[in-house]
């Protein structure tokens, strides 16, 4: 199976961490992604984690990835309004291309 | 840096009509994608090409064609648009497989077909 999937909604308070989960389905993923899309916009990587690795920081952006379980996570530390976006996990595997398989994203809201 | 650029923002479209989305490129990245986005749906991807003159189908291909006479361009077309064609259109590229960078997506094309 090639599903990804995402909780849809995610609310927080300003200043507090968020967390934005993602499950996937098929092993032989390589790459791990987060994009943002804000409103009115594309989509814009954020960061993106190799599967031999568990965790990667980038400043307030942690990603932790549990490859027995399929589970990657994003956390996002001090959350501010700015931060408001719908959040797409997306996981490629090796092939003919670059195969890309996208969330349904989870949209975080963030209250002042 | 222009990035991706697709044109246009926004169409409505009358059922049967047909129309071409451009998306332009100036990264030279080889690998170029068309998605749809839908609410609830994420991403599915229509066609692709991995290369100037190559495409190739992708989940959801059927009532489009596309094409790529040159590396930079890559046009989706809707021959005879249908109401389940409303949705907002996304270009991207890549620089290629296995590579970390990821993708670079257009603004995007938010077409409605009535």
């Amino acid at each position: 199976g090639e599903d990804v999937e995402q909780s849809l909604f995610l609310s927080v308070r300003e200043g507090d961490s968020s967390v934005i989960n993602c499950t996937y389905t098929d092993s032989s993923s390589t790459y791990l992604y987060w994009y943002k899309q804000e409103p009115g916009a594309g989509l814009q990587l954020l960061t993106y984690i190799f599967s031999n690795m568990d965790m990667k920081q980038d400043q307030r952006l942690t990603v932790l990835l549990n490859k027995k379980d399929k589970h990657l996570s994003l956390r996002i530390a001090d959350t501010q309004t700015g931060d408001s976006a719908i959040y797409f996990c997306a996981e490629s595997k090796p092939g003919g291309y670059q195969k890309v398989t996208f969330g349904t994203g989870t949209k975080l809201q963030v209250i002042p | 840096n222009a990035g991706v650029t697709q044109t246009p923002k926004f169409r409505v479209l009358k059922t049967g009509q047909s129309m071409t989305l451009l998306c332009a490129q100036d990264m030279n990245h080889e690998y170029m994608y068309w998605y749809r986005q839908d609410p609830g749906m994420g991403l599915r991807l229509i066609h692709y090409s991995v290369g100037e003159g190559t495409t190739a189908k992708g989940e959801v291909p059927d009532g489009y064609n596309v094409s790529r006479l040159k590396k930079q361009n890559f046009l989706l077309g809707l021959e005879s648009a249908a109401p389940s064609q409303t949705s907002v259109y996304f270009c991207a590229s890549s620089a290629g497989q296995g590579y970390d960078y990821g993708y670079t997506f257009g603004s995007g094309t938010r077409l409605t077909v009535v």
